[in-house]
C-alpha cells in the first residue's frame, strides 16, 4: 500500500518558470490537502478539497492553484515561481467522517522546492 | 487570529530521561492533535484528543487535552535514540472539520 506519493522530491526553478507537484493517494481518501513548511514556522495549509471536483482555499493559497478531477490525485501548480515560494511542500489525506472530520491526516514525503 | 504557542522550541535530552512539552492557544479548541516528524519525512499522527480533561496514551507517549480546552501536553517516559524528531501540536482552525493550524514544533534531540 503506498499511501500518499508526491512527485518530484527536490525541484529548483528560476523566479517566473511554472510546474506542477504532483500528489496521489491509494487509500481512497476523500480529502486531500497542500501544506508548505518553513522553518520555525508549522505548518500552513495552501489548498483542500474534500471531493472529486471540490477545492478551497487555506491559510496561504495566493500564487497556488489546484483542481480535483479524480478522487486519487490532487496536483499543486505554481504558475510563475517567486523566491517566496521556496519551501517544503506537504500532500495530505484523510478519511471525512464522524466528529474527527479530517484531522487524521496521511502525509506523503514532501517536496523540496527551490526557486531562484 | 488563532495561533498555537509550543514550548520549548527544542530540548536536549539524555536517553533514559522524561520528556514533557505543550501547545497552549488564546482561543478554545475542541479537538487537540499530536504529530511527530522524523527527518525527511511527513508528519504523522501520534494521538487525536477529542474531551477535555482526556488523558490517552500511546506506548510510551501520553498526552493530555487540558480543562481550560486551550492547552494540550505530551509526555513522553524513557526517552530512546527513536524519538529524535520535531512534534507538531495541531486543532481546527475556527473549528473548521477541514483545516487545521499547527504549532512551531517542538524539536528533540538526544545527546551523545
Amino acid at each position: 500500500n503506498a499511501g500518499v506519493t508526491q512527485t518530484p522530491k527536490f525541484q529548483v526553478l528560476k523566479t517566473g518558470q511554472s510546474m506542477t507537484l504532483q500528489c496521489a493517494q491509494d487509500m481512497n481518501h476523500e480529502y486531500m490537502s497542500w501544506y508548505r513548511q518553513d522553518p520555525g514556522m508549522g505548518l500552513r495549509l495552501i489548498h483542500y478539497s474534500v471531493g472529486a471536483g471540490i477545492t478551497d482555499q487555506g491559510e496561504v493559497p495566493n500564487g497556488y492553484n489546484v483542481s480535483r478531477s479524480t478522487t486519487e490525485d490532487f496536483p499543486l501548480r505554481l504558475l510563475s515561481a517567486a523566491p517566496s515560494q521556496t519551501s517544503v511542500y506537504f500532500c495530505a489525506s484523510s478519511r471525512t467522517s464522524g466528529s474527527s472530520g479530517a484531522n487524521v491526516l496521511t502525509f506523503g514525503a514532501g517536496s523540496r522546492l527551490t526557486v531562484l | 487570529g488563532q495561533q498555537l504557542n509550543q514550548s520549548p522550541q527544542s530540548m536536549f535530552i539524555q536517553e533514559g530521561e522524561d520528556v514533557s512539552m505543550n501547545c497552549t492557544s488564546s482561543s478554545i479548541f475542541n479537538t487537540w492533535l499530536w504529530y511527530k516528524q522524523d527527518p525527511g519525512e511527513g508528519p504523522v499522527l501520534l494521538i487525536a484528543l477529542y474531551k477535555a480533561g482526556e488523558l490517552t496514551s500511546n506506548g510510551r507517549l501520553t498526552a493530555q487535552f487540558g480543562i481550560t480546552r486551550k492547552d494540550s501536553f505530551l509526555n513522553i517516559s524513557a526517552s530512546i535514540p527513536s524519538d529524535v524528531g520535531i512534534y507538531f501540536c495541531a486543532g481546527p482552525y475556527m473549528d473548521s472539520n477541514y483545516q487545521l493550524i499547527w504549532g512551531a514544533g517542538t524539536k528533540l534531540i538526544i545527546k551523545p
